[in-house]
């Protein structure tokens, strides 16, 4: 079974100030892809950020950035000077390699958000 | 490139009445997922479809919800008769196709969603 915890239920910040949002996952899998999703108010689910498990390069794209340690089984994810517009719930979300192995299967596990609030 | 439709945004009924969901994917997407999201809570899968076939109904309740893809294109979910719990929105997606034992996770992108209100 697989199991995604997001342990923060709310963040809020000020403008121009960073956040980090916590993830940690449990799977068996010794394959498996990690996910952030952001939904804003309007509802839709915008796909963020895509790592899989063979690589634990951390990187920067723009103003966000990752922390995957293997070892603690964390997907740190962190928004760099936050604006308004990050205002959201941000969902960390699994996938593993059971469901490689089936016909197309690409189940997502996810968390159970964080909802982020930037003020100005 | 249009986005992965939903029909209709927003619905109210009464607790037992019947209710569908309309989805269309995004063109050329063989995989479609149907997730339910309990207001405070993260999207759970309900059922996976690739082309017309179900991948994975594991966690749809099938004594109340039934879900089909005639065409491998558009699909609806109905709920027959609803509950109070039932009271969510639900999420569509879809994804391009990927052959069995390769491991590369193709992108689901989501749907506005459906709010149901069970009263």
């Amino acid at each position: 079974a697989q199991k995604v915890t997001q342990a923060q239920t709310e963040i809020s910040v000020v403008e121009k100030e960073d956040v980090t949002l916590d993830c940690v996952y449990e799977t068996r899998d010794t394959t498996y892809y990690l996910f952030w999703y952001k939904q804003p108010p309007s509802g839709e689910l915008v796909f963020l950020i895509r790592r899989n498990s063979f690589d634990e390069q951390n990187e920067i794209s723009g103003r966000y950035s990752w922390n995957f340690q293997k070892s603690t089984s964390s997907f740190n994810f962190t928004i760099t000077a936050s604006q308004v517009v990050d205002s959201a719930v941000y969902f960390c979300a699994l996938s593993g390699s059971e469901d490689f192995f089936k016909a197309a299967g690409n189940k997502l596990t996810f968390g159970g958000g964080t909802r982020v609030l930037v003020k100005p | 490139e249009a986005g992965v439709a939903q029909s209709p945004r927003y619905k109210i009924i009464e607790k037992r009445q019947s209710v569908a969901f309309w989805c269309n994917p995004i063109s050329g997407h063989a995989t479609l997922y149907w997730y339910q999201q309990i207001l405070g809570q993260g999207p759970k899968l309900l059922i996976q479809f690739q082309n017309n076939g179900v991948v994975d109904d594991s966690q749809l309740p099938k004594d109340r919800f039934s879900a089909e893809r005639l065409k491998g294109v558009d699909s609806t979910l109905k709920i027959q008769p609803a509950k109070l719990e039932d009271s969510a929105v639900y999420l569509c997606a879809s994804s391009l196709a990927r052959p069995p034992g390769q491991t590369f996770h193709n992108e689901q992108f989501f749907g506005p969603g459906t709010r149901l209100t069970v009263l």
